[in-house]
């Protein structure tokens, strides 16, 4: 079965501490991961997509990264406004298939 | 970028009413539409998939009944829950793919 699991659950920092999201996978075949934040009461905003092993994207203060088994969400020096849900889903199947998403890392930034 | 205009945000309906929710791709043609199903701090579960034309593909456990899903064109699919019940207060969004995945902002039901 194909399983996305995201670490932390939840993460607390500090304005300007930098930290890392996890999101680990076990696919049968991986064709794209992506990256979503999500607002309260919000739809998710895209963030990222990657595609094979290696690849790095960046925006702003967000850095992702992908491996054969995970990929990472660099967030550096944070501020307030990036606090939000983090959402990680894979892209299986080829063609229009549904994403499998993770479960989300609740995000707080304080100042 | 590709935007996806999702309506209501909010809805409010008395219980054994129904419900409709529209989605539409503004600004590109969705060959496929997923509707999606979130509980509070909870991540998205996948309730269907259509395809423009065809009858949609449900997810083991959702109700086809009670979760109407059409997508009669390219731009535009709509899931009406029927006879609403509190149970169904949830938060929806729908997908689209075209460009990517593109997600609408949410419908927040409260079925009273």
């Amino acid at each position: 079965e194909d399983q996305v699991t995201q670490s932390p659950e939840a993460l607390r920092l500090q304005e300007g501490e930098s930290s890392s999201l996890n999101c680990s996978y076990t696919v049968s075949g991986l064709r794209g991961l992506f990256w979503y934040r999500q607002d309260p009461g919000k739809g998710p905003e895209f963030l990222f997509t990657l595609y094979s092993a290696g690849e790095e994207k960046e925006k702003e203060r967000l850095k992702a990264t992908l491996t054969k088994k995970e990929s990472f969400l660099h967030i550096t020096a944070p501020k307030p406004e990036d606090s939000a849900t983090y959402l990680c889903a894979v892209q299986v199947h080829s063609g229009n298939t549904p994403l499998v998403f993770g479960k989300g890392t609740r995000l707080s930034v304080i100042a | 970028g590709a935007v996806v205009s999702q309506h209501p945000s909010r809805v409010i309906c008395k219980s054994g009413t129904s419900v409709k929710i529209e989605c539409r791709s503004l600004d590109f043609q969705a060959t496929t539409m997923f509707w999606y199903r979130q509980f509070p701090k909870q991540s998205l579960m996948l309730m269907a998939t259509s395809n423009e034309g065809s009858k949609a593909t449900y997810e083991q456990g959702v109700e086809k009944d009670k979760f109407l899903i059409n997508h009669a064109s390219l731009t535009l699919s709509t899931l009406t829950v029927t006879s609403a019940h509190p149970e169904d207060s949830s938060f929806y969004i729908c997908s689209a793919t075209g460009r990517g995945y593109t997600f609408g902002s949410g419908t927040r039901l409260t079925v009273v």
